[in-house]
């Protein structure tokens, strides 16, 4: 069971426009969420982060939305650059009795076009 | 500089191989965690670890086993290697759960097995 899913496999945009990616999740007890971005051969690394007491989290071209009743939540990209193409995994974690286990979904390739 | 570092970039393996993947972490963190990468599935819990020799199977244990004698190292093993588990294998580790939980990841290990 997929508790969290990028249905979105790849995505290609025009340098300088937003990128948004998208990820559900079904699992209502995890309260934090964070993307992370891997390029090949190299391990993934921390992009943003936001916990479930917020909607939104920003942190220069990247903003997290988090939509609690939809369990859906959302990474932009403003505005793209050719340097952000990349695989996008967002993963969730539990905070009561949590391990600091992270789920992933599936990852989502951007190709940011120049 | 937070650093986890696996032994290996590329492994190239036979069927029926007893395989050591070695991970090491500098930052002290309590939790390590190895997962693999495939194409479509995302990056998928194999082991985790919250204390030394201690562990807890993750979503796709089956195959290998896992040793942590020292807080620092985290190894995977493969008792007998199989292609199907020719794979990316990432090693990550983090520090308790708290609102700016995030996992390091190393770079990762190209696993082929012939």
């Amino acid at each position: 069971d997929q508790q969290v899913k990028q249905n979105s496999p790849s995505l290609s945009v025009q340098e300088g426009r937003i990128s948004i990616l998208n990820c559900d999740y079904t699992n209502s007890m995890f309260d934090y969420f964070l993307w992370y971005k891997k390029y090949p051969a190299e391990g993934p690394t921390f992009l943003i982060s936001i916990s479930s007491i917020k909607d939104k989290n920003e942190d220069g071209r990247f903003t997290v939305f988090l939509n609690k009743s939809a369990k859906h939540l959302s990474l932009h990209i403003v505005p793209s650059q050719p340097g952000d193409s990349a695989v996008y995994f967002c993963a969730a974690s539990r905070g009561s009795g949590n391990t600091g286990k992270l789920i992933f979904g599936q990852g989502t390739t951007l190709q940011v076009k120049p | 500089d937070v650093k986890v570092t696996q032994s290996s970039r590329y492994l190239v393996k036979r069927t029926g191989e007893k395989v050591f993947l070695e991970c090491v972490q500098d930052m002290d963190h309590e939790n390590m965690f190895w997962y693999r990468q495939d194409p479509g599935l995302g990056l998928r819990l194999i082991y985790f670890s919250y204390d030394v020799k201690m562990k807890e199977k993750g979503d796709i244990p089956e195959g290998y086993s896992v040793s942590r004698e020292k807080k620092e190292r985290f190894s995977l093993i493969l008792e007998s290697a199989s292609t199907n588990q020719t794979s990316m294998y990432l090693c990550a580790s983090s520090s308790p759960p708290g609102p700016n939980t995030e996992a390091f990841f190393g770079q990762g290990t190209r696993l082929t097995v012939v």
